[in-house]
């Protein structure tokens, strides 16, 4: 069975600092792996994604991820976040199916930028 | 992308009583899937839903207490049944993008039950 472990339920950093957020997944076959997003009061957005290719992957708002085959992990980084990046952050694995993927979560670690 | 329109946004129910969440989505989709969001927990996978079949649920969630609807390939019901204050907890529908390799999901229903 698959797992997803988020290392730090909380991430306090401050404005423009550079931060990191922790994954490590468990699986036996390969795997799809995720980072999504939930803002205050709002739903879940993908944020990036490693489906195969080049294991480093990047969002449009200054994150990546680097899928780490060796050390089942997807570390999710920033170099200079803001206060709009608070956030919970959760990252996801799923397996290669027939018919689509069913999501693994973890636990979410909760970004708060402080000015 | 998908987008997901669900029902209603949040709501205070009885315990003892049901709660039926809606999802539409604005594309034909083969699988939509339930989730649940307990207070300051991750995500959990209830059931997924395809359409002309019976619901597939996942282990601990049972379709009595939560019983699905697919009527159609853009729209399906959850309903949490015999409410008590632990289902209290953020109900989420989503479906899969291109490719079967992303999920979109909807703003999410909160649920209180009191």
């Amino acid at each position: 069975a698959q797992s997803v472990t988020q290392l730090d339920s909380q991430v306090p950093v401050f404005e423009e600092a550079p931060v990191e957020l922790r994954c490590n997944y468990s699986s036996s076959v390969s795997v799809y792996l995720f980072w999504y997003v939930q803002y205050p009061n709002q739903g879940l957005q993908l944020l990036l994604k490693y489906l195969s290719g080049s294991t480093l992957v990047e969002s449009i708002n200054g994150f990546e991820a680097e899928f780490n085959k060796s050390q089942t992990s997807f570390h999710l980084r920033k170099p200079s976040v803001h206060i709009s990046d608070t956030a919970e952050y959760f990252c996801a694995v799923s397996t290669h199916m027939e018919y689509g993927n069913k999501l693994v979560f973890g636990a979410g670690t909760i970004l708060r930028v402080k000015s | 992308s998908a987008v997901i329109s669900q029902k209603p946004s949040r709501d205070i129910c009885q315990r003892g009583t049901s709660l039926t969440i809606q999802c539409q989505v604005d594309s034909q989709v083969t699988m939509m899937f339930w989730y649940r969001q307990q207070p300051g927990q991750s995500l959990t996978l209830i059931a997924t839903a395809n359409q002309g079949s019976e619901a597939t649920y996942e282990s601990g969630f049972v379709i009595d207490k939560f019983p699905i609807s697919r009527p159609n390939l853009t729209f399906s019901t959850l309903t949490v049944s015999n409410l008590s204050p632990e289902d209290s907890s953020i109900y989420l529908c989503s479906v899969l993008g291109y490719g079967n390799t992303e999920a979109f999901f909807g703003q999410g229903t909160r649920l209180t039950v009191v």
